[in-house]
């Protein structure tokens, strides 16, 4: 039931720099409701990543960036790493579901 | 260092109510709001609902006729009950805080199964 849609997988080589896009639409991102990600690794629970559209948590390395434009929003990862291997979930509010939404996920490989 | 723990029960049989509470400890309850999410196996993330401290609720409008929360500031805890389960609801249950989910509980499986 995601209302927000990521690539299923992307992938890079350790050092590249690869981004997960998350379409929504206007009653979610468009709007200007904050998008937030979400890095889950295996077995364990989600950690925030970026909060608001484009800022760390405090021990986030910086190789980790967000933007929102319009109905879209990305998660960039520059200076890839093994333990970047992960998925990653975005996720915003949604007016007229009057509640939250997480997107499809993206599961990141490290080549 | 804020943390949450969800606990409750493992398994629950088909047409039962599964019940969770999400304690809340190194932090206070009050003033956030507070989710429930879970996650099938293997599959993605779903919100399930929210609470206030003060009691007020938004569900998941897929879910709302079967899903009640409720919140004791007291205890630091907030509770999920969601009825007439289904193998469907078999996931990882997490408890999460705020509107960006800065902390979040560990999870704990709930299988539904006779």
């Amino acid at each position: 039931q995601s209302v927000l849609t990521q690539p299923p997988s992307v992938s890079g080589a350790p050092g590249q720099r690869v981004t997960i896009s998350c379409t929504g639409s206007s009653s979610n991102i468009g709007p200007g409701y904050d998008v937030h990600w979400y890095q889950q690794l295996p077995g364990t629970a989600p950690k925030l990543l970026i909060f608001s559209n484009n800022n760390r948590p405090s021990g986030v390395p910086d190789r980790f960036s967000g933007s929102r434009s319009g109905t879209s929003a990305s998660l960039a990862i520059t200076g890839l790493q093994a333990e970047d291997e992960a998925d990653y979930y975005c996720q915003s509010y949604d007016s007229r579901l009057s509640g939250y939404v997480f997107g499809t996920g993206t599961k990141v490989t490290v080549l | 260092q804020v943390q949450l723990q969800e606990s409750g029960p493992g398994l629950v049989k088909p047409s039962e109510t599964l019940s969770l509470t999400c304690t809340v400890s190194g932090g206070s309850i009050s003033s956030y709001y507070w989710s429930w999410i879970r996650q099938p196996a293997g599959k993605g993330l779903e919100w399930i609902g929210r609470i206030y401290t003060s009691g007020n609720t938004d569900y998941n409008p897929s879910l709302k006729s079967r899903v009640t929360m409720s919140v004791d500031t007291s205890k630091n805890q907030f509770s999920l009950k969601l009825s007439s389960v289904t193998a469907a609801d078999t996931a990882v249950y997490y408890c999460a805080r705020g509107h960006n989910f800065d902390y979040w509980g560990q999870g704990t499986l709930v299988t539904v199964s006779s």
